[in-house]
């Protein structure tokens, strides 16, 4: 299956610093990847949908300024954390579509878990 | 709104048991299904995807079917393994096209005993 890379992992900050998260898609080309939050034990929240080479479209209730996406390329998308606070502590996760196989099927990265000290 | 249920949250069985993980959702008006498994701390991983004019779809121990009229889907595991033990997320995708985004279950977490 297609493979989503997701960098780095795990990451500690102190608050106000940001963090950048990266999400790449190895072996195909990603016109639209979703980034995702989850709480402990809970569902996966869609954050913003991520379009290469126009803006994001956000979810209701997410601030773009707080958590700025960037779509530069097909294979490239990345979310930065702004300001950091402990609040923004949590897992977050990529997923990409696979432009040219039409099925639909949502690949996802192995996450990055954010702690804010 | 498109809203996506699975009950019970959680499940426990014996090992070589066969089951079935149910997934509802109110909106039948979907482009596909999918299926995931999410092992604790780690991101998902695809097991089935069903377009919206399929019915089943197998690998391996696995089977899913879908029944739009309905608003239902079924993961069924065959002769469960204590490795299968993980959470299991089904998403739909709105009939607006390939792009668009997934609405996801809570999940259910099961736990297979050796």
């Amino acid at each position: 299956g297609a493979v989503v890379s997701q960098h780095p992992s795990r990451v500690i900050c102190k608050s106000g610093t940001s963090v950048k998260i990266e999400c790449r898609s190895l072996d195909f080309q990603a016109t639209t990847m979703f980034w995702y939050r989850q709480f402990p034990k809970q569902s996966l929240m869609l954050m913003a949908t991520s379009n290469e080479g126009s803006k994001a479209t956000y979810e209701q209730g997410v601030e773009k300024d707080k958590f700025l996406i960037n779509h530069a390329s097909l294979t490239l998308s990345t979310l930065t954390v702004t300001s950091a606070h402990p609040e923004d502590s949590s897992f977050y996760i990529c997923s990409a579509v696979n432009a040219r196989s039409g099925t639909g099927e949502l690949f996802f990265g192995e996450g990055s878990r954010l702690t804010v000290l | 709104k498109q809203e996506v249920t699975q009950i019970p949250a959680a499940l426990s069985v014996p090992e070589g048991e066969n089951l079935v993980l149910n997934c509802s959702f109110t909106d039948s008006a979907i482009y596909n299904l999918q299926w995931f498994r999410q092992d604790p701390g780690k991101g998902l991983t695809s097991l089935l995807l069903i377009q919206s004019s399929q019915r089943e779809q197998t690998s391996g121990r696995l089977n899913a079917s879908l029944d739009k009229s309905s608003g239902r889907s079924t993961l069924y595991i065959a002769a469960s393994q204590p490795g299968d033990s993980a959470t299991y997320l089904c998403a739909v995708r709105l009939a607006t096209g390939a792009n668009s985004k997934l609405t996801f279950g809570k999940g259910i977490t099961l736990s297979v005993r050796p």
